[in-house]
């Protein structure tokens, strides 16, 4: 089982730059969502999708959209990256029915300089 | 607002010693607690959960029970291992919600 895939797993940018981050996940889970880790502060939600078509802001939106065309894939965009993007990226995905966990993938790792 | 607040770490002990990690919560009605473990560079992996109140979650020798009455859901092992040197992570999930709320993480290392 493939779970949650998220690619890449490095990636350093240039201020200004944009970039894709990939999320795919095989559970057929109707909800997913992109977090953010950064020392001391835990996960926070960057956006988050209830079904494909309808996608919604989390905590930090700001400098990042989103996508949700087919139930497989949620890729985030950065629009142009500041070093304050500088973080560890998660992709997570559930099924919406109560109790249920989130699965998350390998994390990508960002640095924009 | 719903919200998860956990010990601060590092936590250091010694191979065998006994854990405690505390996480309480804040939220309406009977949110589902969870507990994430993640290994260095690795993504968060579920832990153990509990969906309702007294229910006690347990995985790989952990425990944490579900205290409506105190809120809180904290995190224990009789005898830690070198390999449970990891981050963990409370979570919550407020009822009738997709959201998944975490608290910031308590860092263990256990030295042989």
């Amino acid at each position: 089982n493939a779970g949650v895939t998220q690619t890449p797993k490095f990636q350093v940018l240039k201020t200004g730059q944009s970039m894709t981050l990939q999320c795919a996940q095989d559970m057929n889970h109707e909800y997913m969502s992109w977090y953010r880790q950064d020392p001391g502060m835990g996960l926070r939600l960057i956006h988050y999708s209830v079904g494909a078509g309808i996608t919604d802001q989390g905590e930090v939106p700001n400098g990042y959209n989103v996508s949700r065309s087919t139930t497989e894939d949620f890729p985030l965009r950065l629009l142009s990256a500041a070093p304050s993007q500088t973080s560890v990226y998660f992709c997570a995905s559930s099924y919406s029915r109560k109790y249920t966990e989130a699965f998350f993938g390998q994390g990508t790792r960002l640095t924009v300089v | 607002g719903d919200s998860v607040t956990q010990m601060e770490g590092p936590v250091t002990l010694s191979e065998e010693a006994f854990l405690t990690i505390n996480c309480t919560y804040t939220a309406t009605g009977y949110p589902s607690l969870f507990w994430y473990v993640q290994y260095p560079g690795e993504g968060l992996q579920l832990l153990l959960k509990a969906t309702k109140a007294d229910d006690k979650g347990s995985n790989k020798g952990f425990e944490a029970t579900y205290r409506k009455e105190t809120t809180s859901f904290h995190l224990e092992k009789g005898s830690v291992q070198v390999s449970d040197s990891a981050v963990y992570f409370c979570a919550l999930r407020p009822s009738g919600t997709y959201k998944y709320i975490f608290g910031t993480g308590t860092r263990l290392k256990v030295l042989a």
